[in-house]
């Protein structure tokens, strides 16, 4: 069965510091997809980013960044000089290959950003 | 076309009511997946759809819960009977399946509040 854990369930910075989201999934797959997804407080999901498992290649986009690490298991999510506007819900998610997409996602965790 | 839209935003309803809610695809998108959201939770999935067809309902929560996408467009899903356990974010989603994995675009929900 697939899994996926957030263990930091509220994180709070101060403007332009780094953070990072901490991301472990569980699956029996060897095809498997992650996700990350921003929930602001307006409540709509915002798809960020797909990885497939066959690319453990980093991803960079602005001030968003994520590490990819099949040997842990985990998909973690940096942003860095963080900003109010940061403040959300933020899941991560999984897809088995052969599921119909359908997305297992974590508990989410809320980052908070104070001016 | 601005993505996935569902009506009504919010629903306040009496234990036992049947409620029905709808969802309305981003126009090229022939999957359709329904979601609910209990607070602080993540997402769960419910149900899916390839076109009209309803290819994972084993996930709905129980057998009072049903969906619909009768054209293979827009799709309900009504909740018969509804308890105070019912109450939740139920978050519509579409992707365009194309033999190519893609990522879920979600609409801003329905939050359903049943007293």
């Amino acid at each position: 069965a697939q899994k996926v854990t957030q263990a930091q369930t509220e994180i709070s910075v101060v403007e332009k510091e780094d953070v990072t989201l901490d991301c472990v999934y569980e699956t029996r797959d060897t095809t498997y997809y992650l996700f990350w997804y921003k929930q602001p407080p307006s409540g709509e999901l915002v798809f960020l980013i797909r990885r497939n498992s066959f690319d453990e290649q980093n991803e960079i986009s602005g001030r968003y960044s994520w590490n990819f690490q099949k040997s842990t298991s985990s998909f973690n999510f940096t942003i860095t000089a963080s900003q109010v506007v940061d403040s959300a819900v933020y899941f991560c998610a999984l897809s088995e290959g052969n599921a119909g997409n359908m997305l297992t996602f974590g508990g989410g965790t809320r980052l908070m950003v104070k001016p | 076309d601005t993505g996935v839209s569902q009506d009504p935003r919010h629903k306040i309803t009496k234990r036992g009511q049947n409620v029905t809610f709808r969802c309305d695809p981003i126009s090229e998108h022939n999957r359709l997946y329904w979601y609910r959201q209990t607070l602080g939770q993540g997402p769960e999935f419910l149900t899916y759809f390839q076109n009209e067809a309803q290819l994972e309902k084993s996930r709905l929560l129980s057998d009072r819960f049903s969906a619909e996408r009768p054209k293979g467009s827009f799709s309900t899903l009504e909740i018969q009977r509804t308890e105070q356990g019912d109450s939740a974010m139920y978050l519509c989603a579409s992707s365009l399946v194309d033999g190519s994995y893609n990522e879920q675009f979600f609409g801003p929900g329905t939050r359903l509040t049943v007293l």
